[in-house]
Formats: structure tokens, C-alpha cells, sequence
């Protein structure tokens, strides 16, 4: 059963950079059927989409963070990673990996990690 | 951007009835909709996928319908773990950018 790990600092100091990394277990990150994504909710709000990868590492974004984000996959660790750039308290919550179906018409997420928490504050 | 909107955003039925949640996309999405539930302290779970298709391991009592730019999520008789948060996902772009909708509060009546 595939599960999915986020790992990284709860804690980054305003205008630093927010590093986070996704383990895969369970199953090969390489797998063309699936790609890899990030999510994050603020506290009390909801979801937020913020791109995903490709086992080649094609990856997609949300324009209103392209300029501060990037996807990274590292094949070898079965891992993914997140890195924003510049943050500020807007940027705090919960970041949330997880899996999508990458066939026609899809983009859905079906395993998630559990979460991890990130505060900005000096 | 495809702005997702969701309906009502708190919902009180009792345990048994029948909820009905709403999802609405600012343009048509064909049948490029997701439902989630998340619990509180925890991450969401995949419900439905295409609109209508359940993911593995839900209960009938979950069903999704619509297309183009209305959907509905119904949970024919509430059962007391059924009282989340639901949010749907619209994945219609290419490239990919997608969106989720405010969230609906079940919450027991």
C-alpha cells in the first residue's frame, strides 16, 4: 500500500525559503500512470493546489506562486520536494503531498500524506 | 482561473437523511470534478472522481453527478462519520491548474 511522507522545518523565518521533501513508500515514484503533487491549506481556510511532477520532471504551477516555486524529484530516494522562496505569513499552514492519476482527463489525488505543519515567524 | 463555489457552506441534517452538497465552476469543466471529505486533524480523502465515479473502498451511500458547470454530492443517509468537510477539485486544465472549492461544513442537526 503506497504511503506518502512530508518531511522539512515547521518553522521559517520571513523572506527565507520554505524546504519540504515527500517521501514515497510503498511504490516507485518512477511509475509513468501517476504524478506527484503539493497542496496546502492555511489555518481555518481551504485547499490550495500549488503544482505538481513528473517522474522525468515535468512539473506544473499555479501562476500566482510561479515566480517563488519549484517541484523537484529525485528518483533514487523515491522523494519529491518543495521549495518557496521569499515567504511570508500568507505562506503558513498545512502542506499536504500526494498522489494523482496522471491518465486522460484526470487530476485527482488519491493518497495523501498525513501533513505537515508550517509556521512563518521570525 | 476556474473559480469553484460551493454550497451551503454549512449544512445541518441528523444522522439517517439525506444530504445534498453543491458545487458550481465558473465555466464548464466537463466532468473534470473531484470530491473530497477531510476530518478534522487530518488530511482529505479521495470520495468521488469524474464526477460520479466513487474511488475505491466508498460506500454507496456516497454518489456524485453533474457536468459542465453544476455537480452534486449526496450522501443518501448520513452516518455519524459522514459529518466532515467536503471540497471539490476541478481539474479541467491543461496545463494543469487547479482549484478547489470553499469547503461545505456537514455538521450533525
Amino acid at each position: 500500500q503506497l504511503q506518502m511522507q512530508e518531511s522539512g522545518p515547521g518553522l521559517v523565518k520571513p523572506s527565507e525559503t520554505l524546504s519540504l521533501t515527500c517521501t514515497v513508500s510503498g511504490g516507485s515514484i518512477s511509475n509513468s500512470l501517476y504524478y506527484w503533487g503539493w497542496i496546502r491549506q492555511p489555518p481555518g481556510k481551504g485547499l490550495e493546489w500549488i503544482g505538481n511532477i513528473y517522474y522525468n520532471g515535468n512539473s506544473n504551477y499555479i501562476p500566482s506562486l510561479k515566480s517563488r516555486v519549484t517541484i523537484s524529484v529525485d528518483t533514487s530516494k523515491n522523494q519529491f520536494s518543495l521549495k518557496l522562496s521569499s515567504v511570508t505569513a500568507a505562506d503558513a499552514g498545512v502542506y499536504y503531498c500526494a498522489r494523482e492519476d496522471s491518465g486522460y482527463s484526470s487530476g485527482w489525488y488519491d493518497v495523501w500524506g498525513k501533513g505537515t505543519t508550517v509556521t512563518v515567524s521570525s | 482561473e476556474i473559480v469553484m463555489t460551493q454550497s451551503p457552506a454549512t449544512l445541518s441534517v441528523s444522522p439517517g437523511e439525506r444530504a445534498t452538497l453543491s458545487c458550481r465552476a465558473s465555466q464548464s469543466i466537463s466532468g473534470d470534478l473531484a470530491w473530497y471529505q477531510q476530518k478534522p486533524g487530518q488530511a482529505p480523502s479521495l470520495l468521488i472522481y469524474g464526477a460520479s465515479t466513487r474511488a475505491t473502498g466508498i460506500p454507496a451511500r456516497f454518489s456524485g453527478s453533474g457536468s459542465g458547470t453544476e455537480f452534486t454530492l449526496t450522501i443518501s443517509s448520513l452516518q455519524s462519520e459522514d459529518f466532515a468537510v467536503y471540497y471539490c477539485q476541478q481539474y479541467n486544465n491543461w496545463p494543469p491548474m487547479y482549484t478547489f472549492g470553499q469547503g461545505t461544513k456537514l455538521e450533525i442537526k
